[in-house]
């Protein structure tokens, strides 16, 4: 079983829908959670972090945690065709942060 | 400006030859990390280190090797024994402890010929 699991995809969403992107992971040591954005031939850049129970929104963007079903998920609400791209992601300890294979998004316009 | 550097952006290795991608921060990091990526795959973590003159392997650790002399500086050297070793190395920092993102740098893309 990987660390971190996520669907690779792809999610095709039309221009101006939600997209909705999950994850679920196994170390139950983990306590911080992150999603990144990364656009081909890119490095990854860092979206949004969560640590506690619930939603955390940022713009059009929110991201809900749930600790004990070991379940992220990330929305991005009037999905635009720029947020094409793969969206990792990562749960963080002490010492590492482990990545998911990625989701990658298609917006359709 | 804060931020993470890794040269080169490009780098081309002989069959047989060892070579060494740089990685330098400025964000007063404790810890940094190096991870693999292959096309259509996630990020295997290379080595990682949490404070000066200590690292630790990660999960494809073979083949590599890293020095973390300063807090600044964190060099991964891509030897003869790494096999298959055309990917893209990201190099990351993080604040350390459990509650810190970890911040890339741009990336160096390695191509065997």
């Amino acid at each position: 079983q990987k660390e971190v699991e996520q669907n690779s995809g792809p999610l095709s969403v039309p221009e101006g829908a939600i997209a909705s992107l999950n994850c679920t992971y196994s170390d139950r040591g983990s306590q911080s959670f992150f999603w990144y954005r990364q656009y081909s031939g890119k490095s990854p850049e860092l979206i949004m972090s969560i640590y506690s129970n619930g939603d955390k929104e940022d713009g059009r963007f929110t991201a809900q945690l749930n600790k004990a079903s070991q379940y992220v998920s990330l929305l991005i609400r009037d999905s635009q065709p720029s947020d094409s791209a793969t969206y990792l992601c990562a749960c963080g300890g002490y010492q590492k942060v482990t990545f998911g294979i990625g989701t990658k998004l298609q917006v359709i316009p | 400006d804060g931020g993470i550097t890794q040269s080169p952006k490009y780098l081309f290795r002989k069959e047989g030859q060892n070579v060494t991608l740089s990685c330098e921060q400025n964000l007063n990091h404790d810890a940094m990390y190096w991870y693999r990526q292959d096309p259509g795959q996630g990020l295997r973590l290379i080595y990682y280190s949490q404070i000066v003159n200590d690292f630790q392997k990660g999960d494809i650790a073979e083949g590599y090797s890293v020095s973390r002399e300063k807090k600044e500086s964190f060099p991964l050297t891509v030897t003869s024994a790494q096999k298959n070793p055309t990917a893209f190395y990201l190099c990351a920092s993080r604040i350390g402890g459990l509650a810190g993102e970890a911040f890339f740098g741009q990336g160096t893309r390695l191509t065997v010929v």
